[in-house]
């Protein structure tokens, strides 16, 4: 089974398009995450959501709004794509965001280019 | 806010030599550490991680890490290179009561035959 899955793996669209990813984990953690790696795979946190609750909210354009409809699911979801959105975008979960203790797990990403 | 520095983008390494990869810390408080493997098209695992218990860290596949508060370093070496290494490895940084992790900008680690 995998812990963390996320859906599309890959995701081709043209500028101005909306398009959604999916993420859901079975591990029961408590928290999950929005990464971006960018081109130099250079990693960002996006969004943490902790029991459903959005817990951090980094400066990330409007176009980009996360939902949580349980503690097991993070969607995230890109309106009015852009050439810069192009890149890996990563979920991950954690047993509780506030321990510093415990590790992330990641999905295997979603690799987003824009046309 | 705290951060980590890896230098040198791409480390090559020959099969069977030392592996090691160098991350600096920046932090006001104390700081515990991680160091995570990215194999291609995949997600990060964790290989290993600091957290004020023992200095010296042992984590999977023979990794180990070693906290040195006087050179703000937490280094990862592997004493010998497998071709199963070829991967990214990121140095991330956090502190107590803090939720966000930051990460280094990685190490592309190629091991040559």
């Amino acid at each position: 089974d995998t812990a963390v899955s996320q859906t599309p793996k890959y995701l081709v669209t043209q500028m101005g398009n909306d398009k959604s990813i999916k993420c859901e984990q079975n591990l029961g953690h408590d928290t999950m995450y929005w990464y971006k790696q960018d081109s130099k795979k250079f990693l960002k946190i996006m969004f943490s959501y902790n029991n459903k609750e959005l817990i951090i909210n980094e400066t990330v354009p409007n176009r980009f709004s996360p939902k949580s409809p349980d503690k097991a699911h993070l969607n995230l979801h890109i309106n009015s794509l852009e050439l810069g959105d192009s890149a890996v975008y990563f979920c991950a979960s954690s047993q509780d965001g506030t321990d510093y203790n415990s590790p992330l797990h990641f999905g295997n990403g979603t690799r987003l280019t824009v046309t | 806010a705290q951060s980590v520095t890896q230098l040198g983008s791409h480390v090559s390494v020959s099969e069977g030599a030392l592996v090691l990869l160098r991350c600096n810390y920046s932090s006001s408080v104390p700081p515990y550490l991680f160091w995570y493997v990215q194999y291609p098209n995949q997600g990060l695992q964790l290989l290993l991680k600091y957290t004020s218990a023992a200095t010296l860290v042992k984590g999977i596949n023979g990794f180990e890490a070693e906290f040195k508060k006087s050179e703000t370093s937490f280094h990862l070496t592997k004493p010998s290179a497998h071709m199963s290494d070829a991967a990214e490895y990121f140095c991330a940084v956090t502190t107590y009561g803090n939720n966000r992790l930051a990460f280094g900008k990685g190490n592309q680690v190629v091991v040559i035959p």
